[in-house]
């Protein structure tokens, strides 16, 4: 039962352009939503997050939109450089009074060409 | 800064031996995460901790026992590995919970032959 779903395993676009990565998730409860950023054979990278109680949060070329009643967020990257060229995961936040934990998604490969 | 550190980077094990997988972050966090990576999967989270001396169970937590005697150290440890558990495990810290951005080592690739 996958809770957090990135249904797009990858993703092509050109350099300058906007990227626009999807992730749906099934669990109301859900407080909270990370982005990570992944290249090969290192750790993931946190990239930007958003409350629940908020529909965008902005950090410089990224965007990230979170539409509650549809359970979806997306990531925005704009404009798109060969150095996004890597692995997007998102997390979703589940908390209760035994538990804090993160759920991800399966990833989306990014790749930015010239 | 050395962030957090996972030893070793590779290792090839029979089915049926045992190893311990070491994290290491300097930090000060107080949460630390053991995830395992599959194709296809994502990140699966198997053990987490929220202080010295607390352990929780993940999401997959079958097979893996984890200790967290000091606060900068978390161990994973599989008793008699199985090739099932041939993965990529990537140690995680946060400074508090899940909302706290968390910090990867770079992981720990293991084959069970």
């Amino acid at each position: 039962d996958q809770q957090v779903k990135q249904n797009s395993p990858s993703l092509s676009v050109q350099e300058g352009r906007i990227s626009i990565l999807n992730c749906d998730y099934t669990n109301s409860m859900f407080d909270y939503f990370l982005w990570y950023k992944k290249y090969p054979a290192e750790g993931p990278t946190f990239l930007i997050s958003i409350s629940s109680i908020k529909d965008k949060n902005e950090d410089g070329r990224f965007t990230v939109f979170l539409n509650k009643s549809a359970k979806h967020l997306s990531l925005h990257i704009v404009p798109s450089q060969p150095g996004d060229s890597a692995v997007y995961f998102c997390a979703a936040r589940v908390r209760s009074y035994n538990t804090d934990k993160l759920i991800f998604g399966t990833g989306t490969r990014l790749q930015v060409f010239p | 800064n050395a962030g957090v550190t996972q030893t070793p980077k590779f290792r090839v094990l029979k089915t049926g031996q045992s190893m311990t997988l070491l994290c290491a972050q300097d930090m000060n966090h107080e949460y630390m995460y053991w995830y395992r990576q599959d194709p296809g999967m994502g990140l699966r989270l198997i053990h987490y901790s929220v202080g010295e001396g607390t352990t929780a169970k993940g999401e997959v937590p079958d097979g893996y026992n984890v200790s967290r005697l000091k606060k900068q150290n978390f161990l994973l440890g599989l008793e008699s590995a199985a090739p099932s558990q041939t993965s990529v495990y990537f140690c995680a810290s946060s400074f508090a919970g899940g909302n706290q951005p968390q910090h990867f080592g770079d992981g720990t690739r293991l084959s069970i032959l």
